[in-house]
């Protein structure tokens, strides 16, 4: 059964400070791996989307990198800003043949102080 | 840009009442889901949905629980006899195609169970 495990749960950082979110996950025979925002109490925003045969996704200041064979996602903000303060998830889909679903990690809450 | 919207925002009601929470997915998209979210805890998958019928399950998505597409732009997931722990934050999300494309979610809807 696949577990999704991020690193660090929360962190909190001066704005401007370059950082890096782990994800991790258990069985490294995926589909492809999506980064989402979530604000509190509100809905999932996708982020990035890599698929299993890429190493690396890019969106303005966030790189998301993946190596399947050891089962690890990182995703790097650069110089953060306020409103980056969010809770960040990782998630990741099976091979096509296990169907559609996305596994969740519990996600890192990054506070970015003014 | 299009969105995924759901009705409505937060529903509350008694312990054995019939709850149906709705969502309009992207128009051209052709697979749907339904995630919740109990508070504090993972995303956890629900139901995945194609072409008028469930493609996948999870072991939550007992017999209390059912998803329709009444017309060509609606998506309902019923829950016949709500219990306590069915409180959750409840996500419709949808692709244009299996597999590979990003899943877009909704804002959720907060559902409380008294």
């Amino acid at each position: 059964k696949q577990e999704v495990t991020q690193i660090p749960a929360a962190l909190s950082v001066p704005e401007g400070e370059n950082l890096v979110l782990n994800c991790s996950f258990t069985d490294s025979a995926i589909y492809n791996l999506q980064w989402f925002r979530q604000d509190p109490g509100k809905g999932l925003t996708s982020l990035l989307l890599i698929q299993s045969s890429q190493r690396e996704q890019t969106s303005g200041r966030l790189n998301a990198s993946l190596d399947k064979s050891s089962g690890r996602s990182t995703l790097y903000i650069a110089a953060s800003q306020p409103g980056d303060s969010a809770t960040y998830l990782c998630a990741v889909r099976p091979p096509r043949e296990y169907g559609n679903k996305l596994v969740f990690g519990a996600g890192t809450i990054l506070r970015v102080k003014s | 840009e299009p969105e995924v919207t759901q009705t409505p925002s937060h529903q509350v009601t008694q312990m054995g009442q019939e709850v149906i929470l709705r969502c309009v997915p992207i128009s051209n998209h052709l697979y749907f889901y339904w995630y919740r979210q109990i508070l504090g805890q993972k995303v956890e998958f629900l139901v995945s949905f194609y072409n008028n019928e469930i493609s996948e399950k999870s072991e939550i998505f007992d017999d209390q629980f059912s998803v329709e597409r009444p017309d060509g732009s609606n998506f309902t997931l019923k829950i016949r006899s709500t219990k306590l722990e069915d409180s959750a934050m409840y996500f419709c999300a949808s692709t244009l195609r299996q597999g590979a494309d990003t899943q877009y979610f909704g804002p959720g809807t907060r559902l409380t169970v008294l």
